[in-house]
């Protein structure tokens, strides 16, 4: 069973700090997505990355799938609070045909 | 589009009664997905359809379990009977692949049995 660790499980920030979050896992992906989820609601797709070493950034969010697949990271430069959520990797594995999400980063930013 | 629907949006229950979830998807989506979540276990996929039609039920995680699509609008998760530890929160998310592409979550249904 592909078992997919995130961390930092918590993370409380300053507004105008950066952090990293991290996705990881010992299986190679065949694509691995990012969710934010705020409370009270579903999960919301940020990010689908699928080649080994890609860099995808979203205005202040940088995402980087590892080269070997198997890990990826989510970095985001000058927090605000609206970033305040749940952030989620999920990945397919090679050999089946959905996705498995880890647990989550529950990250605060503090005004 | 109004996006995936869900209802009840809170269900409160005692043990040993049903229960039933409701979720409309995405028109033209032809994937329905139903997770679980609670702060334990994270999300979990308990079922998912292709075209109206169960796919992979290995999430379910006991008899008790039961999820129906009778058509492309609509797909029920019933829980018959409900325990204390079925309480969470139950998604339903659409999509037009399993993987690749976005999987468009509803609101929940926060479910507590007591």
């Amino acid at each position: 069973t592909q078992l997919l660790e995130q961390s930092p499980q918590f993370l409380s920030i300053q507004e105008g700090e950066n952090l990293t979050v991290y996705c990881n896992s010992s299986s190679v992906f065949s694509s691995l997505q990012w969710y934010r989820q705020e409370p009270g609601e579903g999960p919301v797709l940020l990010v689908t990355v699928v080649t080994g070493g890609e860099v995808k950034k979203l205005k202040r969010l940088t995402f980087q799938f590892g080269d070997a697949r198997k890990d990826s990271s989510l970095h985001i430069t000058a927090a605000q609070p609206g970033d305040t959520g749940l952030y989620l990797c999920a990945a397919e594995g090679s050999s089946n045909y959905k996705l498995t999400f880890g647990k989550g980063t529950l990250l605060t930013v503090n005004p | 589009d109004a996006g995936v629907i869900q209802s009840p949006r809170h269900e409160v229950t005692e043990m040993g009664q049903e229960v039933t979830l409701r979720c409309k998807p995405i028109s033209g989506h032809d994937y329905l997905f139903w997770y679980r979540q609670t702060m334990m276990r994270g999300l979990e996929l308990l079922i998912y359809f292709n075209n109206n039609v169960p796919i992979d039920d290995s999430g379910m995680p006991e008899d008790r379990f039961s999820a129906k699509m009778p058509n492309a609008s609509f797909s029920t998760l019933k829980i018959q009977p409900s325990e204390p530890r079925d309480s969470a929160v139950y998604f339903c998310a659409s999509s037009f692949s399993p993987t690749m592409d976005e999987q468009y979550f509803g609101p929940g249904t926060r479910l507590t049995v007591t």
